[in-house]
């Protein structure tokens, strides 16, 4: 299953809505999480089954679609939000990542 | 609370093979399924294999088959990722993750700190 994400790279400013695409090449149900990577640091899961929050991530950070369409919405940019994010389909044993969004300062 | 702890930075020739481990810490590592992941410097994340204790088997990306072995120690919580022959597009951070209980098929919610795996001549 091909994960496409877009854009794969934007910048904002401090409080602006920011909003990731991810396209699924076939049907997933709501098999789809969203991680956060910064340079350096580990991933971070942010969203699992497409629209949950995981333990501990800020509210600001919301995930919503189904089937082939989803998108991570981060409603209010944080300065430790600039990150390079990543859709992941869980669906297939054989797991594939997004391409990766890279959110830098505008 | 579980914590995964990797070996070690590796530096190897193109050709030679390299042994990767994942620690478990804390209770239930017979309920882990971990995975492997990578990032090449300047790329995105790639999915190389699954395996442990509750993986019902290993699992290789078709890129991998044929080239990596995941083992499990279970006297030692842990689990192993071998990546033979070598090349120097294998030059990447490597991380091993645990896959959540979640019911929605594997995500990864506890990972490695990464192991840097050097290939050069």
């Amino acid at each position: 299953i091909q994960m496409t994400q877009s854009p794969s790279s934007l910048s904002a400013s401090v409080g602006d809505r920011v909003i990731i695409t991810c396209r699924a090449s076939q049907s997933i149900g709501k098999y789809l999480n969203w991680y956060q990577k910064k340079s350096g640091k580990v991933p971070k899961l942010l969203i699992y089954a497409a629209s949950d929050l995981q333990n501990g991530v800020p509210s600001r950070f919301s995930g919503s679609g189904s089937g082939t369409e989803f998108t991570l919405t981060i409603s209010s940019l944080q300065p430790e939000d600039f990150a390079t994010y990543y859709c992941q389909q869980s669906y297939s044993a054989l797991l594939t990542f997004g391409g990766g969004t890279n959110v830098e300062i505008k | 609370q579980v914590h995964l702890v990797q070996s070690g930075a590796e530096v190897k020739k193109p050709g030679a093979p390299v042994k990767i481990s994942c620690k478990t810490s804390g209770s239930s590592f017979g309920t882990f399924t971990i995975h492997w992941v990578r990032q090449a410097p300047g790329q995105g994340l790639e999915w190389i294999a699954k395996g442990g204790p509750s993986a019902g088997g290993a699992i290789y990306g078709q890129r991998f088959q044929g080239r990596v072995n995941v083992a499990t120690d279970t006297s030692t919580s842990t689990v192993s990722l071998e990546v033979s022959n070598l090349k120097s597009e294998d030059t990447a951070v490597y991380y091993c993750a645990r896959e959540a209980g979640f019911g929605f098929g594997a995500v990864l919610d506890l990972w490695g700190q990464g192991t840097l795996v050097t290939v050069s001549s």
